[in-house]
């Protein structure tokens, strides 16, 4: 099951800490994107990233910072700022057509995260 | 800016009948549409995409742009097809690709 990983599947933390959610992906896109998913609500993007060392807030960033050091990695830190921070969160990643073309998103199996 | 509208939460149908889940899109530019579908305990994954003009598992959707419209159609729908159907739309913003879900439309098929 390769192409994007996320990891844990499940994390629990303390109201306060900061915690960082894991994504990995071994295709070689370019690309990569974090979403919050949330009953009702759809996937709400957080942010996005088309290379690396370059990324962009997305509709929800308040309360996240990521980083893109390597072009397969792409973490998001859920701060203790972050008001609601207890959802499923998901990763994913894609080959940016500039323009043209089709570009679909490759979904890795997303990481619950529950804040007490 | 860039929205997706999915008007409806849950659409229930009986096995075999038809089925159209709907998909309005607001964007200034060419937009890239797309359906995504989540079955239960599977990651999510992309349906079909409105450049392809394909039909997958019966499936199909065209893109009206006067009525700024992606609906998904099925003429007869199966069990199977039970699933969160999501309409997402790609747009381009100074280089960068952004990827915009709607609130998604969960499709119960009755046996």
């Amino acid at each position: 099951d390769g192409g994007i990983t996320q990891s844990p599947k499940y994390l629990f933390r303390k109201e306060g800490q900061n915690v960082t959610l894991s994504c990995e992906q071994n295709l070689n896109h370019d690309a990569m994107y974090w979403y919050r998913q949330d009953p009702g609500q759809g996937l709400r993007l957080i942010y996005y990233s088309q290379i690396v060392n370059d990324f962009q807030k997305g509709d929800i960033a308040e309360g996240y910072s990521v980083s893109r050091e390597k072009k397969e990695s792409f973490p998001l830190t859920v701060t203790s700022a972050q008001k609601n921070p207890t959802a499923f969160y998901l990763c994913a990643s894609s080959i940016p057509r500039a323009f043209t073309g089709e570009s679909p998103l490759h979904f890795g199996n997303g990481t619950r995260l529950t804040v007490t | 800016a860039q929205r997706v509208t999915q008007p409806e939460k849950l659409l229930s149908v009986f096995k075999g009948a038809p089925v159209e889940l709907k998909c309005n899109y607001s964007y200034s530019g060419s937009p890239e549409l797309f359906w995504y579908v989540q079955y239960s305990r599977q990651r999510l994954q992309l349906l079909l995409r409105h450049i392809s003009r394909e039909s997958i598992k019966g499936f199909t959707a065209d893109l009206n742009k006067g009525e700024t419209s992606f609906h998904l159609k099925k003429p007869f729908a199966q069990e199977e097809d039970s699933a969160m159907y999501y309409c997402a739309l790609a747009g381009h913003s100074g280089g960068y690709q952004k990827v915009t879900f709607g609130t998604g439309t969960k499709l119960q098929v009755i046996p």
